[in-house]
């Protein structure tokens, strides 16, 4: 079982539609990233979170420590939105981070 | 201009070739990453250096060697290649250790997708 869980891991919505994706990890960790992986492949680092909230734009992402669990939010979605969505734990003082599979996303205009 | 800008992009080779991947950032970040994408497309980190430093190095096969010759590159070479090494191994720097303290979102290279035939 992997130490990072996300849901769904596909996830097919009409422009406009308000997103939800989820993270859920098992061990204590000391930072959380979310990643966005575009079609042509390239990766972009949206978030990175340990506490609380984070707005950039229509992203927002969350984190709860004691629950384990954080979600990434898209308002407003658009076709451009379309890519995957992978979320990353950085476990206590150890350098490296643990993936997620990551969330498919498709918007349709 | 390119913030972490790898080479070769798409990479062709026979199995027992040894092949480099190239990775440089005009960043000013102090530590680098390469991380293997399978065809399942989950990441895994390979390797880390902090200032030229090798700081992670995962289960890896020996056939993989890491070189940084200055904080700005850090190059991967693999000897022997093997069918399972094809995947897209991405390159990321940061500016200190990701998670730590004042730090610091992680920037990605493109990929270099690798294919052994």
């Amino acid at each position: 079982k992997n130490e990072v869980e996300q849901s769904p891991q596909n996830l097919t919505a009409q422009e406009g539609e308000f997103i939800t994706i989820n993270c859920s990890y098992s061990v204590g960790i000391s930072a959380l990233h979310w990643l966005q992986q575009h079609p042509g492949g390239g990766i972009v680092s949206l978030f990175m979170l340990s506490s609380g909230k984070k707005k950039h734009g229509r992203l927002i992402a969350t984190i709860n420590i004691q629950e384990k669990h954080s979600s990434l939010h898209i308002t407003a979605s658009h076709p451009r939105d379309s890519a995957v969505y992978i979320c990353a734990v950085r476990v206590g003082g150890n350098e490296k981070l643990t993936f997620g599979t990551g969330t498919r996303l498709t918007i349709i205009p | 201009d390119t913030a972490v800008s790898q080479t070769p992009k798409y990479l062709v080779t026979q199995m027992g070739n040894d092949k480099s991947i190239k990775c440089e950032q005009n960043l000013g970040h102090d530590t680098m990453y390469w991380y293997k994408q399978d065809s399942k497309k989950f990441l895994k980190i390979m390797f880390s250096y902090n200032n030229k430093e090798l700081i992670i190095n995962e289960t890896v096969p020996n056939r993989f060697s890491p070189k940084s010759p200055d904080k700005a590159h850090l190059n991967l070479h693999i000897n022997s290649l093997e069918l399972g090494d094809s995947a897209v191994y991405f390159c990321a720097s940061s500016q200190g250790a990701i998670g730590g303290y004042g730090a610091n979102v992680l920037t990605f290279g493109a990929g270099s997708r690798l294919t052994v035939l």
